[in-house]
């Protein structure tokens, strides 16, 4: 089975606080996705990354950053987190090709910034 | 991809099997029908997919009219375990497809004891 890890369930930080959400799968997938969830709006695309190194914004990138220094890990930086930064997110992988594949989700971090 | 239409909220007897439909009339040609839920408080969990044929796993059954207009997922004995919201969602295949999913509302499940 596939399993995709993120380093916290809960967080909770200060206003302009430098965040770190880790992501970690374990099935060699080449595709990995940060999205964050919020009542209302559903799920929207932040960051994702088809490749180490490689990343492409996804439709709400502003205020978060991203690095995939290994194929396994792919982490969202918040650089100086804001209040209306607080959300759940969620890290998904999936393998590489055809689009129709799976995505996998991660267990989610609720991040509340005060 | 094409939109998709649920029930916003459906009970279910536990031991029963629940039947959720979704509609998806805009569906084209290439567009595959998946269905995820997510259990409240935790990530989406990928259920089942198909093309055009009824698709059959461990957790579900996936039931496609023949025009493709709509789809039913079956949960065929649920359990207490099994509320959750439930997300039809249309994907166009291909290499090309889109990377992100995109969940509509939903069909907020509850079984019942």
């Amino acid at each position: 089975d596939v399993k995709v890890t993120q380093s916290s369930r809960y967080l909770v930080k200060r206003t302009g606080e430098k965040v770190f959400l880790e992501c970690v799968q374990d099935m060699d997938h080449e595709n990995m996705f940060w999205y964050r969830q919020d009542p209302g709006l559903g799920l929207r695309l932040i960051y994702f990354s088809y490749d180490v190194k490689m990343k492409e914004k996804g439709d709400i990138p502003e205020g978060y950053s991203v690095s995939r220094e290994k194929k396994e890990r792919f982490s969202l930086i918040l650089e100086s987190a804001s209040t209306n930064q607080t959300s759940m997110y969620l890290c998904a992988s999936r393998r590489g090709g055809r689009s129709t594949d799976t995505q996998y989700f991660g267990p989610g971090t609720r991040l509340t910034v005060l | 991809d094409a939109k998709t239409t649920q029930p916003p909220s459906m009970d279910c007897a536990e031991g029963r099997a629940a039947n959720l439909p979704c509609n998806h009339s805009t569906i084209s040609g290439n567009e595959y029908v998946y269905w995820y839920r997510q259990i409240h408080s935790q990530g989406p969990q990928y259920i089942i997919h198909g093309l055009k044929n009824n698709e059959t796993n461990e957790m579900a059954s996936l039931i496609i009219t023949e025009d493709r207009k709509s789809s039913t997922l079956i949960l065929p004995h649920a359990t207490l375990r099994d509320t959750a919201v439930y997300y039809c969602i249309v994907r166009a295949g291909g290499f090309q497809g889109a990377q992100k999913l995109v969940f509509g509302q939903g069909t907020r499940l509850t079984i019942n004891p």
